[in-house]
């Protein structure tokens, strides 16, 4: 069974404030993926990553960073975060590149609280 | 506009009941798949079906590519199928861009 553990579960930040979420896969899958998911919009993709120590945008990259220091590690960093990134974030990895005869495979979710 | 459209946006079924959850979808697309998300938790996927009907179980996934459409039947229905059904298509081609539709939230009571 493919596995992707992220951390923290859940985190409550101040505005301005820095927030770190972290991802690790023990799939040897290429792919991972930060999605945030919000009432009404489904998820919806952030960055990217299809090999270590490389990044893409997604449809809404603006006020969040990547990284990818090794290919089981993939990060999401908020530098300034803000209200409107209050929402649930899920971390996927696959083999190829999503939606293919490979299926992606979930984190169980961190849900950001910013006040 | 929303690329994937998903009817009903919620459900409420007594268990023994069937269900038909639609996507609709905006762009000619590669390839779609149906995920179930548990209350409060992940996401797993329920179908890969690009074109065709799949089935597994109680569960029939149908899709039609030239009318840009997919259908999710659930039959005979159990308080353990509550939660929320999403479909996601995968956009033509230049990168992987994976859209998903805002789902249906469904709930089965005993």
């Amino acid at each position: 069974e493919a596995a992707v553990t992220q951390s923290p579960r859940s985190k409550v930040a101040v505005t301005g404030g820095k927030v770190t979420l972290s991802c690790h896969q023990t799939n040897n899958h290429d792919y991972m993926y930060w999605y945030r998911q919000d009432t009404g919009h489904g998820l919806r993709l952030i960055h990217y990553s299809y090999v270590a120590d490389s990044t893409e945008k997604g449809d809404i990259p603006d006020g969040y960073k990547a990284s990818r220091p090794s290919q089981e590690n993939f990060s999401l960093i908020l530098e300034l975060a803000s209200l409107s990134q209050t929402a649930v974030y899920f971390c996927a990895s696959s083999v190829g590149t999503g939606v293919s005869a490979e299926t992606l495979y979930f984190g169980s979710g961190t849900r950001l609280t910013v006040l | 506009g929303q690329q994937v459209q998903q009817s009903p946006a919620s459900l409420v079924l007594q268990e023994g009941e069937n269900a038909e959850l639609q996507c609709n979808f905006s762009t000619s697309l590669n390839s779609m798949q149906w995920f179930y998300q548990r209350p409060g938790g992940s996401l797993v996927s329920l179908f890969y079906n690009p074109s065709g009907t799949k089935q597994s179980g109680r569960l029939t996934s149908t899709t039609v590519i030239k009318e840009r459409r997919s259908s999710l039947h659930i039959s005979s229905s159990q308080t353990t199928d509550s939660g929320t059904y999403l479909c996601a298509m995968e956009r033509g081609t230049g990168g992987y861009k994976v859209v998903f539709g805002s789902g249906t939230r469904l709930l089965v009571s005993p």
